[in-house]
């Protein structure tokens, strides 16, 4: 089965800094990949999809890439209200798996 | 504007069955891939269950395969998640989700139905 593996599984910045996270998928996805950002009580909200485009409303700072197996969320600078559990998706065929998620905090 | 809109969760035993509903608005229902996505307190979100806007495609967690079973009722513009032989480690906050077309990522949430299996 589809196995997504996020890394790392938490991290500590200070606004400003680039933020990288990273999912590799077990099996070839093309750029079916999408990333969510899940704040502290909230629901899930669509960030990328198609591993690199931005869905409407996101801000610029939140840039998708990769293909195939290996992809990367980035924030260019991080910003308070990025706190948030990041979490990678394959929708390239069922099981629709989710990554494990990466907690993001403020240093 | 999009709404989804679940109801149905709550305390079952163990073995115990519950049905999920997701009263969506604000698009066209009929024409849209469904899905259910679950997340047990504390941990990350596991995906559970996809129906396609005819219904007659559905895909299964293996988690849950042959236990819950997804269905839609597009003159209601409703999503659906029977749940039978309920076990503890299906305890958990289930999300309604539509997917922005066929095979797709999920684009609009619904706020999520509590389940809580326990004797």
């Amino acid at each position: 089965d589809m196995q997504m593996t996020q890394s790392p599984s938490s991290l500590s910045a200070s606004v400003g800094d680039r933020v990288t996270i990273t999912c590799r998928a077990s099996l070839v996805i093309s750029n079916y990949l999408a990333w969510y950002q899940q704040k502290p009580g909230k629901v899930p909200k669509l960030l990328i999809y198609s591993a690199s485009t931005l869905q409407s409303g996101v801000p610029s700072r939140f840039r998708g890439s990769g293909s195939g197996t290996d992809f990367t969320l980035t924030i260019s600078s991080l910003q308070p209200e990025d706190v948030a559990t990041y979490y990678c998706q394959n929708y390239n065929d069922a099981p629709l798996t989710f990554g494990g998620g990466t907690k993001v905090e403020i240093k | 504007e999009v709404q989804l809109v679940e109801s149905g969760g709550g305390l079952v035993q163990p073995g115990g069955s519950l049905r999920l509903s997701c009263a969506a608005s604000g698009f066209t229902f009929s024409t849209y891939t469904m899905g259910w996505v679950r997340q047990a307190p504390g941990k990350g979100l596991e995906w559970v269950s996809d129906i396609n806007s005819s219904g007659e495609r559905t895909y299964y967690a293996d988690s849950v395969k042959g236990r819950f079973a997804i269905s839609r009722d597009n003159s209601k513009s409703t999503l659906y998640l029977q749940m039978n032989s309920l076990r503890a480690e299906d305890t958990a906050a289930y999300y309604c989700a539509k997917a922005k077309s066929s095979g797709s990522s999920y684009d609009y949430w619904g706020q999520g139905t509590l389940v809580t299996v326990s004797s």
